[in-house]
């Protein structure tokens, strides 16, 4: 099947910096990606859709501002987290659509992020 | 806003038995689709089975099928002959439109040997 990959899979960082994730379709182009937080032993929440060569559509309480993203070519998606914070600290998945029918949406393996 | 309940945040059973999960949704749309996903330790979502709103036929995939009663907003995922390797966090999940997945709480299942 299609391969997501997601890059780093563990980050440590100081409160106050940025950190930057990266999604990549390995074998297909993605022309839509989706980022995703998930707290400990709960659920995944969608923070916002990527669309190659357009401004992503945040959801609802997401700052962008804090959580930037850019889905510059049809193969990678990043998610920059600005001067982050402790508060910050999740695990964040991206997925891409493979093709044209709902859930044909293939997961990357996640990105833990850790601020002191 | 559409919403995804899975009500029993841990179940167990024993290997090679039938186990099902249960999740049910909100919605005012007729046409949507259902999914069971399963996150492994290693953490990547993996697909585990689709339903159509508009099909009434149960999907089924091998050890996998699901019941599912749209008028009574219910979408159960059965796991027959239970295997070490089913051990894993199972997210059921709506999609309307425009794909955006909504989740369940997530039911972490155990397969005791």
């Amino acid at each position: 099947g299609a391969v997501v990959s997601q890059h780093p899979s563990r980050v440590i960082c100081k409160s106050g910096t940025s950190v930057k994730i990266e999604c990549r379709s390995l074998d297909f182009q993605a022309t839509t990606m989706f980022w995703y937080r998930q707290f400990p032993k709960k659920s995944l929440m969608l923070m916002a859709t990527s669309n190659e060569g357009s401004k992503a559509t945040y959801e609802q309480g997401v700052e962008k501002d804090k959580f930037l993203i850019n889905h510059a070519s049809l193969t990678l998606s990043t998610l920059t987290v600005t001067s982050a914070h402790p508060e910050d600290s999740s695990f964040y998945i991206c997925s891409a659509r493979v093709g044209s029918e709902p859930g044909e949406l293939f997961f990357g393996e996640g990105s833990r992020l850790t601020v002191l | 806003a559409q919403t995804v309940t899975q009500s029993q945040p841990e179940m167990s059973v024993q290997e090679a038995e039938t186990v099902t999960l249960s999740c049910t949704y909100d919605t005012s749309e007729s046409d949507y689709y259902l999914f069971w996903y399963k996150q492994p330790p290693s953490r990547q979502m993996i697909l585990v089975i689709r339903q159509e709103a508009y099909k009434q036929q149960n999907a089924t995939e091998n050890r996998f099928s699901v019941n599912f009663q749209k008028a009574a907003k219910s979408f159960s995922l059965k796991i027959s002959d239970s295997q070490l390797g089913d051990a894993a966090m199972y997210f059921c999940a709506y999609c309307q439109g425009a794909q955006k997945l909504v989740f369940g709480q997530g039911t972490r299942l155990t397969i005791n040997p």
